[in-house]
């Protein structure tokens, strides 16, 4: 049974550096694409970029410029690291799945909870 | 890109049906049959229930319905039961490995 959580510090000072972590089991990290995605209250559901344990990625343009993905085998694990962080960055990170085998699209098949990031001083 | 636009909310009784639209532009949802729904309970993982534009995932009722006409895309909820009450997105490719979600739906059973 494939699950993903979501865990990291949940308040960040403006421009600071928002980093979150989902842990994966039930499947190794290996074998799909990862992703990231948020909710904001004032612009909704954001998919905010994906990647594989080969290092094969993509990003939202709107974020590119501010986001790293990376992935973690030994532990299982991926990673968010959003910086220079605004109040508008205040969302719930979701991370998901990204089942894709590099022909066609792929789906988000497989969701962790989300987490609350609040950037405030 | 802008998000794809769902009705804030839809309701219905017990056995009925319910429709969900979610529109977009020739960019996303009506140039690409890569159209998802998900259903989310708050609080808990949200759940693809369609896939490419129709498919239904895994253990998903035949309740659930979905298709496209233009930039729009619809979901339909018939037989509706009480744990269909939730919210519920819709998500497009959007071309050059890009994704566009909608603005989400509280479906209210009465």
């Amino acid at each position: 049974q494939v699950q993903l959580q979501e865990s990291g510090p949940r308040l960040v000072k403006p421009s600071e550096t928002l980093s979150l972590t989902c842990a994966v089991s039930g499947v190794s990290i290996t074998t799909y694409y990862w992703s990231w995605i948020r909710q904001t209250p004032g612009k909704g559901l954001e998919w905010i970029g994906y990647i594989h344990y080969n290092g094969n990625s993509n990003y939202n343009p709107s974020l590119k410029s501010r986001v790293t993905i990376s992935v973690d085998t030994s532990k299982n694990q991926f990673s968010l690291n959003l910086n220079a962080v605004t109040a508008a960055d205040t969302a719930v990170y979701y991370c998901a799945r990204y089942n894709w085998n590099d022909v066609g699209v792929g789906d988000f098949d497989y969701w962790g909870p989300g987490t609350l990031g609040t950037v405030s001083s | 890109q802008s998000a794809l636009t769902q009705p804030p909310s839809a309701s219905g009784s017990p056995g009925q049906s319910v429709t969900i639209s979610c529109t977009g532009t020739s960019s996303d949802v009506g140039a690409y049959d890569y159209v998802s729904w998900f259903q989310h309970h708050p609080g808990k993982a949200p759940k693809l229930i369609i896939y490419e534009l129709f498919r239904r995932s895994s253990g998903v009722p035949d309740r659930f319905s979905a298709s496209k006409s233009g930039n729009t895309a619809s979901l339909t909820v018939s037989g509706l039961q009480i744990e269909d009450e939730a919210d519920y997105f819709c998500c497009s490719y959007a071309g050059n490995n890009n994704f566009v979600f909608g603005t989400g739906t509280k479906v209210t059973v009465l």
